[in-house]
């Protein structure tokens, strides 16, 4: 069965740089949520979106930005990258607003030197 | 803010032997509770709790919710070496106008042959 796909599995970039996650859920699914896992950390809500609209948002800096397009996929802007950005960034998605059951993506390992 | 607190934060145990992992949480509006197993990189779903003193069971797995003290423990029965790995708890808000997880810090197992 389908998973969620992010890419890039890797990233490394330099400090005050720029970086786009990409996120594509599961067929059919129309909820997206972001979370941050720094090292040894558990999952940090960043934001969702439901239905192409931003429907929550939690601890995500002001550097970074997210939408999610007509095909459902979301993208995850981050710029002017510090070094404490370094993380694990998930994303899950789920059908309906308000369905409990995400399902993740393997993540994508940011490394900001 | 809602909390989320797992014990142990790390357990090592033999092969064969039986884990209790626990898990409390504090949330303004409690939706649900939900286990996740997480290897190398993405959390895999375990289980939905949504109502007290039902016990939801797969295969050496088991969990349950107790919503009167708010906390609920995963047992994992006769432990094999692939069962190494963080389990993390999770509970649902849906008090904004979406629903969202917020995560515990994870319980660390591992099961030594």
């Amino acid at each position: 069965a389908a998973g969620v796909i992010q890419s890039p599995r890797h990233l490394i970039k330099e400090k005050r740089e720029t970086a786009t996650l990409k996120c594509y859920p599961i067929p059919r699914h129309d909820t997206v949520y972001w979370y941050q896992q720094g090292p040894g950390q558990d999952p940090q809500f960043l934001i969702s979106f439901y239905e192409k609209m931003q429907s929550d948002k939690g601890s995500i800096p002001d550097r970074f930005s997210a939408q999610q397009f007509s095909d459902y996929h979301s993208e995850l802007n981050m710029s002017s990258l510090e070094l404490g950005d370094s993380a694990l960034y998930f994303c899950a998605s789920s059908f309906g607003g308000t369905n409990e059951k995400l399902f993740f993506g393997s993540g994508t390992q940011l490394s900001v030197l | 803010e809602d909390k989320v607190v797992q014990s142990p934060l790390s357990l090592v145990v033999h092969e064969g032997d039986t884990v209790t992992l626990n898990c409390s949480y504090e949330v303004t509006n409690f939706r649900s509770l939900l286990w996740y197993k997480q290897e190398k990189k993405a959390p895999t779903f375990l289980f939905m709790l949504t109502s007290s003193g039902i016990e939801k069971k797969s295969g050496r797995l088991s969990s349950i919710l107790d919503k009167k003290e708010l906390f609920s423990i995963l047992n994992i029965t006769a432990t094999q070496t692939g069962d190494s790995a963080i389990y993390l708890c999770a509970v649902g808000d849906s008090g904004g106008s979406n629903y969202k997880l917020t995560f515990g810090k994870g319980t660390l197992l591992t099961v030594n042959p």
